[in-house]
């Protein structure tokens, strides 16, 4: 089945800098790439996503890249503000062909944002 | 309704106990998924539903795990003889195409 790494566990930036995290996939027949920002005790919600048929998806302060060949794809968070703290989870599934869209995640970054 | 929503959202047993957890998910959303969650990790599989076939339920640990969605809407997640392992957060997700939209969970601690 698929398996996920994600990496950093834990990543630290200062307000106004960048933040990256890194996955990669070991399926190649996955073809959807979600990421999710959890807060503490509360459900994880779906921030951005990007389908297999494109490299690069931005969404004002967060963007999303695919390598497909290499099986990686990260997430890029611009000018971070402190509200940007939380655990964020990225995710792979064969969703865009059909039989639902089971999702595998990676194990998440806990993302701190220092004033 | 607006999201997906998950009860109780605390639940405590005690070893041995049989519980239910309830998703209601997003109207109209095709497809609902349970997800088990613990301490510090990502969420993990364990049942998918599409209407009220379920149609992968590879992810549930033991067969005193049990799920249902009779009509298509609502679905309950149930654990018969809870045992300490099952301690985490049991999430709901639903889905009307491609994008989950995930409920803020139940945690179920067993003691």
């Amino acid at each position: 089945g698929e398996n996920v790494e994600q990496h950093p566990s834990t990543l630290s930036v200062q307000e106004g800098d960048s933040a990256v995290i890194k996955c990669t996939y070991s399926d190649s027949a996955s073809n959807y790439f979600p990421w999710y920002k959890q807060e503490l005790g509360k459900g994880p919600q779906l921030i951005i996503d990007i389908r297999s048929n494109v490299g690069e998806k931005k969404d004002q302060r967060i963007a999303v890249t695919l390598n497909k060949t290499a099986k990686h794809f990260s997430l890029h968070i611009t000018e971070t503000q402190p509200e940007d703290s939380a655990v964020y989870f990225c995710a792979a599934s064969k969703g865009l062909t059909g039989g639902g869209n089971k999702l595998t995640f990676g194990t998440g970054t806990q993302l701190k944002v220092e004033l | 309704g607006a999201g997906v929503s998950q009860s109780p959202r605390y639940k405590v047993a005690k070893r041995g106990q049989d519980v239910a957890l309830r998703c209601d998910p997003i109207s109209g959303h095709v497809s609902l998924f349970w997800y088990q969650q613990a301490l510090g990790q990502g969420p993990e599989f364990l049942t998918y539903f599409q209407n009220e076939a379920q149609l992968d339920k590879s992810g549930l640990p033991s067969d005193r795990f049990f799920a249902e969605r009779p009509e298509g809407s609502v679905s309950t997640l149930k654990i018969q003889r809870t045992q300490q392992e099952d301690s985490a957060v049991y999430l709901c997700a639903s889905s009307g195409g491609t994008e989950a939209f995930f409920g803020q969970g139940t945690r179920l601690t067993v003691v």
